[in-house]
């Protein structure tokens, strides 16, 4: 596709259940990066991937959260027995540069996924 | 450690004005870029301008102009004209050179009145 594409878009899940999130960045883009953002909060860095390298976890806030990426396709986020603190927009970002260089890539964000555990 | 500060959680102004976000953040570094981007309603994110810290010329993007003041470690945002479709959370963004992290500031959200 032309942009970033995430689902489900909104998600509202019952305190304990398992969530799956879906990022599908721009096609040749291997970076890719998930950030949380809770109300009237900035974005805080969840996990990065970049390309077959080993992906950068320290973002992620609890062992209940995990996320895949196979390749430089697709990526899962995974909240396992969600609370009522998950409750957040996640939002995914691809770019096509090594973003750890000089010049920094652009950001090509996705809509987020706005999760609401009640 | 790096971190970026917006002080201000919301603006107004009135269409066709100028508004000016402000942006501090804190660095030791000497080579860096920073970043604005603006996320609407429908929640996308997306650049609307970018400084690198060696440049001395403020970077402008049409009605968008950063003031970067180094030394102050400084980065608003002037929005001239301001149209109702400006209205939009802006954030502030400083990358971490030598890596892949960007540190995001809390946000302002610009509301542009008719």
């Amino acid at each position: 596709g032309a942009g970033v594409s995430q689902s489900p878009s909104n998600k509202v899940t019952e305190k304990g259940k398992d969530v799956e999130l879906r990022c599908d960045p721009i096609s040749g883009h291997t970076a890719l990066y998930w950030y949380r953002q809770r109300l009237g909060q900035g974005l805080e860095f969840l996990i990065y991937f970049q390309g077959n390298s080993a992906p950068d976890k320290s973002g992620l806030p609890s062992d209940r959260f995990s996320a895949e990426r196979t390749g430089e396709s697709v990526s899962t986020l995974t909240i396992q027995r969600t609370q009522q603190e998950d409750s957040a927009v996640y939002l995914c970002a691809s770019s096509s540069h090594e973003t750890s260089g000089r010049a920094p890539g652009e950001l090509f964000f996705g809509e987020g996924s706005r999760l609401t555990v009640l | 450690a790096q971190t970026v500060t917006q002080s201000q959680p919301e603006m107004s102004v009135q269409e066709a004005e100028t508004v000016t976000l402000s942006c501090t953040y804190d660095t030791s570094e000497s080579d860096y870029y920073l970043f604005w981007y603006k996320q609407p309603p429908s929640r996308q994110m997306i650049l609307v301008i970018r400084q690198e810290a060696y440049k001395q010329q403020n970077a402008t993007e049409n009605r968008f102009s950063v003031n970067f003041q180094k030394a102050a470690k400084s980065f608003s945002l002037k929005i001239s004209d301001s149209q109702l479709g400006d209205a939009a959370m802006y954030f502030c963004a400083y990358h971490w050179p030598g890596t892949y992290k960007y540190i995001f500031g809390t946000g302002t959200r610009l509301k542009v009145l008719a």
